[in-house]
């Protein structure tokens, strides 16, 4: 299976802020995606799937872009409990099983 | 309460012991998942079963072994060949392989 590439962070920025994470991936047949997040030393946690025609969930909105070969996640007016790590996985291309990326931390502070 | 356990949460085991985490579930998910999480990596895939009495390696199977008796059931264990087996065990489950992943509590494994 091709990997799934995030920035690892940390992104630090104080409550409020508006910030965005990229995730690329390699395999152009990749046909699902989704955003987890993970909170320290507990499991991840599905935060929302990403649609063709992007994905808005209250604070949180998911982007494609097919012909760069990228998911985006943006959180808006950030809390502290935003603080986690965000996971992007992509499914599809001959596999269901999916590929899970390594992680952008998220440090938010007040 | 219907969702996936994993126990124990903690696990400490003398090196060239073999030791078996275990992971329920009762969504009556017929796909399960073992992934292993090292400290700053992502997930990667030990097994999965898609159905009962069926599994398959994934990335990482070496030193690992597996069981699918039950739809609720999926236990690994984690033998003496493992060459670096401390890490973070996550068991997920799906509807199905296609489906949404929802992962349980996890286990975390320290060979002393």
């Amino acid at each position: 299976r091709k990997e799934v590439e995030q920035d690892p962070g940390p992104f630090n920025v104080p409550e409020g802020a508006t910030v965005a994470f990229n995730c690329t991936y390699s395999n152009s047949a990749s046909q699902s995606f989704f955003w987890y997040r993970q909170d320290c030393r507990k499991e991840p946690k599905l935060l929302m799937s990403v649609y063709s025609s992007g994905n808005e969930d209250g604070r949180f909105t998911a982007q494609l872009n097919r012909a760069s070969q990228y998911i985006s996640l943006l959180i808006r007016d950030s809390k502290l409990s935003d603080s986690a790590t965000y996971l992007c996985v992509q499914r599809g291309g001959g596999s269901y099983i999916p590929t899970f990326g390594r992680g952008t931390s998220l440090i938010v502070h007040p | 309460d219907g969702g996936i356990t994993q126990s124990p949460k903690y696990l400490f085991r003398k090196e060239g012991q073999n030791v078996t985490l275990s992971c329920e579930q009762n969504l009556n998910h017929d796909a399960m998942y073992w992934y292993r999480q090292d400290p700053g990596q992502g997930l990667r895939l030990i097994y999965y079963s898609q159905i009962v009495n069926d599994f398959q390696k994934g990335d990482i199977a070496e030193g690992y072994s597996v069981s699918r008796e039950k739809k609720e059931s999926f236990p690994l264990t984690v033998t003496s060949a493992q060459k670096n087996p401390t890490a973070f065990y996550l068991c997920a489950s799906s509807v199905g392989l296609a489906d949404t992943q929802y992962f349980g509590p996890g286990t975390r494994l320290t060979v002393l």
